[in-house]
């Protein structure tokens, strides 16, 4: 079975504090990919990233960072420096590739308040 | 590129009417999945068609339905509506495959309130 984790439901930061989003998953695929998405109040969902299984590599784009652990099965979402535009929730996601379902798996998101 | 886009973005009915909503995807992308999302559910997955027919379904009732045309234009369809159904209903648009290139882009959803 496939499983995405937020355990971090809501999270208030001040701004320009640094957090970090934490996205557990559970997949018996060798292959698979992991995103994040960002969904502002107005309601549509933004994609941030997506990784590869074969590629650990972290990545920096600007204020964000992700970190990628297969041997914790997590992918971390680090915002850097937060700023009041960042207030959203939060999804991970996970899309497997075994039995040609390419479902995507979401996790049940995070809500980040950053407070000016 | 033009984004997915969804109509209407709001909408209004009443307990036991059926609504239609509409999704078009990113051009050249042949996978439209639909999803529910409620502040006590979260985001669930409805079903997902790719080149007409429906590929992937999560667990709702067989009140919800969809169909997708050859132009990958996609509908959704909710007979007989109870409360409950008042949601958020997003789109989302992906070309479909398997490889690592393949994402899922999201429309701007069709707010829907059930009185």
């Amino acid at each position: 079975a496939q499983k995405v984790t937020q355990a971090q439901t809501e999270i208030s930061v001040v701004e320009k504090e640094d957090v970090t989003l934490d996205c557990v998953y559970e997949t018996r695929d060798t292959t698979y990919y992991l995103f994040w998405y960002k969904q502002p109040p107005s309601g549509e969902l933004v994609f941030l990233i997506r990784r590869n299984s074969f590629d650990e590599q972290n990545e920096i784009s600007g204020r964000y960072s992700w970190n990628f652990q297969k041997s914790t099965s997590s992918f971390n979402f680090t915002i850097t420096a937060s700023q009041v535009v960042d207030s959203a929730v939060y999804f991970c996601a996970l899309k497997g590739t075994t039995s040609g379902t390419y479902k995507y798996i979401f996790g049940t998101g995070t809500r980040l308040k950053v407070l000016a | 590129k033009a984004g997915v886009t969804q109509t209407p973005r709001y909408l209004i009915k009443t307990r036991g009417q059926q609504v239609t909503l509409s999704c078009s995807p990113i051009s050249g992308h042949r996978s439209v999945s639909w999803y529910q999302q409620t502040p006590g559910q979260g985001l669930q997955f409805l079903f997902e068609y790719f080149s007409e027919t429906q590929r992937n379904k999560g667990n709702f009732p067989g009140r919800f339905s969809g169909r997708q045309f050859s132009n990958s234009r996609s509908e959704m369809n909710v007979s007989t509506l109870e409360l409950g159904d008042s949601a958020l209903y997003l789109c989302a648009s992906s070309g479909g495959l398997a490889g690592p290139t393949d994402t899922q882009y999201f429309g701007p959803g069709t707010r829907l309130t059930v009185l």
